[in-house]
């Protein structure tokens, strides 16, 4: 199931908000779609399970939506901190990733 | 505290082999589903294999599938992946990371570098 992330890079400044879009070519299984942070030399991050869960520890400003074949990814009050490499990933019928986007802060 | 540690990572050459481990502390491997994924210079993360708590389901993407195989070793809380035929295309840090089910993968490891080069 090819997933398909857009914008591939964004550039937006401190205190905005981040909408990042992820669509998958057939319906994701149970909804089981994930979000990771990946930062240059640090693993990989899970922010969000299921489509809208947010993982232990995520802060409020990160938020999971959608359902089928289109999935987001809102980031709220940006901070500098979130520049970084964020992927979706369905788990609902074997594995994929999406190709990323690169958000700059 | 959960920690996941890969190594074996080095330089091999064209059609050489590499066995990578992934040593895990602070939970019960034995009850936790395992995958491998990778990210090679430049590109993005790109999953490779499951494998169940018992070894009994095992996954593989199409790009590794017959030439890569995952294992594990509940009681040494050891994941391992052990890599034949590389190509340079296979260059890359590779990650072990826990599945919860339903949840995605939510731990990971640092990851371990495999450069494929004559």
């Amino acid at each position: 199931n090819v997933l398909t992330q857009s914008p591939a890079t964004l550039s937006l400044p401190r205190g905005e908000r981040a909408t990042l879009s992820c669509r998958a070519r057939e319906t994701v299984a149970s909804d089981w779609l994930a979000w990771y942070q990946k930062k240059s030399g640090q693993a990989p991050k899970l922010l969000v399970y299921g489509a809208s869960n947010r993982a232990p520890g995520v802060p409020d400003r990160f938020t999971g939506s959608g359902s089928g074949t289109h999935f987001t990814l809102t980031i709220t009050r940006l901070e500098s901190d979130d520049s970084a490499e964020y992927y979706c990933q369905q788990y609902g019928y074997s594995y994929t990733f999406g190709r990323g986007t690169k958000l700059e802060v | 505290e959960v920690q996941l540690v890969e190594s074996g990572g080095d330089l091999v050459q064209p059609g050489g082999s590499l066995r990578l481990s992934c040593a895990v502390s602070g939970f019960s491997l034995s009850t936790y589903d395992m995958n491998w994924v990778r990210q090679a210079p430049g590109k993005g993360l790109e999953w490779l294999s499951y494998i169940s708590p018992s070894s009994s389901t095992i996954y593989y993407a199409e790009s590794v599938n017959g030439r890569f195989t995952v294992s594990r070793d509940n009681a040494k809380n050891s994941l391992f992946l052990q890599m034949n035929s590389l190509t340079p295309e296979d260059t890359a840090v590779y990650f072990c990371a826990r599945e919860k089910i339903a949840a995605g993968l939510d731990y990971w490891g640092r990851g371990t570098l495999v450069t494929v080069s004559s």
